[in-house]
Order: structure tokens, then sequence, then C-alpha cells
């Protein structure tokens, strides 16, 4: 079975840098699919960046990027120039073949002004 | 861009009562969508895979009779709570994607259900 894991459950960082979160992941599959998810208090799921395990370019989308390290499965987000609209629960998430996605437990981004 | 519609987005009702939970696609179809529950301060749990014309596939550990899951056409899905009791209250939420390669799953906005 697959899993999801983020180690850290909270996390801070002042307004305008920079912030790594981990994520790690185990699967047998070859051909999957790797996601950071944002959830506000609204509790949304907003898809953050996406990331196929096929391709080694690691994804970005403006102030957030990946580091993919498939051999190790590791995948983690970098939140540049952090912004107070930045704070949320972040969950990284797998899915592989059949389209359901495992989710990580989340870790709680605070941002500091 | 593509939309999943979930209603309600909050309910509160007795213990003992079914509650019914709509899932819409709102502009693409979807032969297959997912039933997700959070509890308060976790992360979001699959429970069940909704199937269009077929019964669904639910995850270990889930009830499927509590929990009846009907994917009767291509952009609705619903899930019903059958005579809910408090343990039941938590955070409902549905995904589905168009179909065809490479499309990402797109999240409704959620039910909070709580049961007094």
């Amino acid at each position: 079975a697959q899993t999801v894991t983020q180690s850290q459950p909270e996390m801070s960082v002042q307004e305008a840098e920079t912030v790594t979160l981990s994520c790690t992941y185990d699967t047998s599959e070859s051909d999957y699919y790797l996601f950071w998810y944002k959830q506000p208090p609204s509790r949304q799921m907003i898809l953050v960046i996406r990331q196929e395990a096929y391709k080694q370019q690691n994804a970005t989308e403006n102030r957030f990027s990946v580091n993919f390290q498939k051999a190790a499965k590791s995948f983690s987000l970098k939140i540049s120039d952090s912004q107070l609209g930045d704070a949320a629960m972040y969950f990284c998430a797998y899915s592989g073949r059949d389209d359901k996605i495992i989710f990580g437990k989340g870790t709680r981004l605070h941002i500091l002004p | 861009g593509a939309v999943v519609s979930q209603h309600p987005s909050r309910v509160i009702c007795k213990s003992g009562t079914s509650v019914k939970i709509e899932c819409r696609s709102l502009d693409f179809q979807a032969t297959t969508m997912f039933w997700y529950r959070q509890f308060p301060k976790q992360s979001l749990m699959l429970m069940a895979t909704s199937n269009e014309g077929s019964k669904a596939t639910y995850e270990q550990g889930v009830e499927k009779d509590k929990f009846l899951i009907n994917h009767a056409s291509l952009t609705l899905s619903t899930l019903t709570v059958t005579s809910a009791h408090p343990e039941d209250s938590s955070f409902y939420i549905c995904s589905a994607s168009p179909q065809g390669y490479n499309q990402p799953q797109h999240f409704g906005d959620g039910t909070r259900l709580s049961i007094l």
C-alpha cells in the first residue's frame, strides 16, 4: 500500500523568507503523481503544485517549487517570498493508477509578520 | 476550469437522522468520484470510490451500509449517512476529475456535518 509521510506537524517562517516543507512517500508503482494541496481555514482544498513521476524536471508554480527525488521517494515543497496569505495547512499527496489520492497528515504553516 | 459543487455546505441534525450530501461536476463528466472524510485537525481519509452505474468501492473499515453511495449519472454522486450519530460528525469532501489522461482531481468545498 502507498503511504505519504509529513514529519513536520507545524512550521513557522518570517514574511518574505523562504520555507521548505518535507514529504516522503512509499510506493511500488512506477507511474504516479505527487501533489501539494493547501487548505486554508475555509477548508477548501487548493492544488498548489503537481509533479508527474516520469518527469525528472521539478515542477514550479510562481513562488512554489518542488524538489522531487524519485530514488529517495522524497517530495519537498519550497515557498519563496512567503506571504501572509500562505498561512494554511499543507498536505502532501500521492495518486497512482487508480486515481485515489492518499494524503499525508499535513503541516500547518504559520507566517510571521 | 473544471468545477465540482458540493451541497449542502453545512448540516446540523438530530441523532438518528439520515443525511444526503450531493457532489456534482458542473462542466464535465466523471465516471469516478471520490468521497473523503476529515476529522478536526486531521488529514483527509478516503472513504470510498463512487463508480457511475455500478457499486461503490469502500476503503477498509468504512461501513457500506452506513455510508450509502449512489452515482446514477456522469455528473452526480450522492453520499447518504444513514441513522447518523454524533461520532459521524465530520467534514465530508468529494473530488472528481474529467475523463481522459492526465486530468487532475477537483475538490468540492466540503460539507460540515454536525450530529446533535
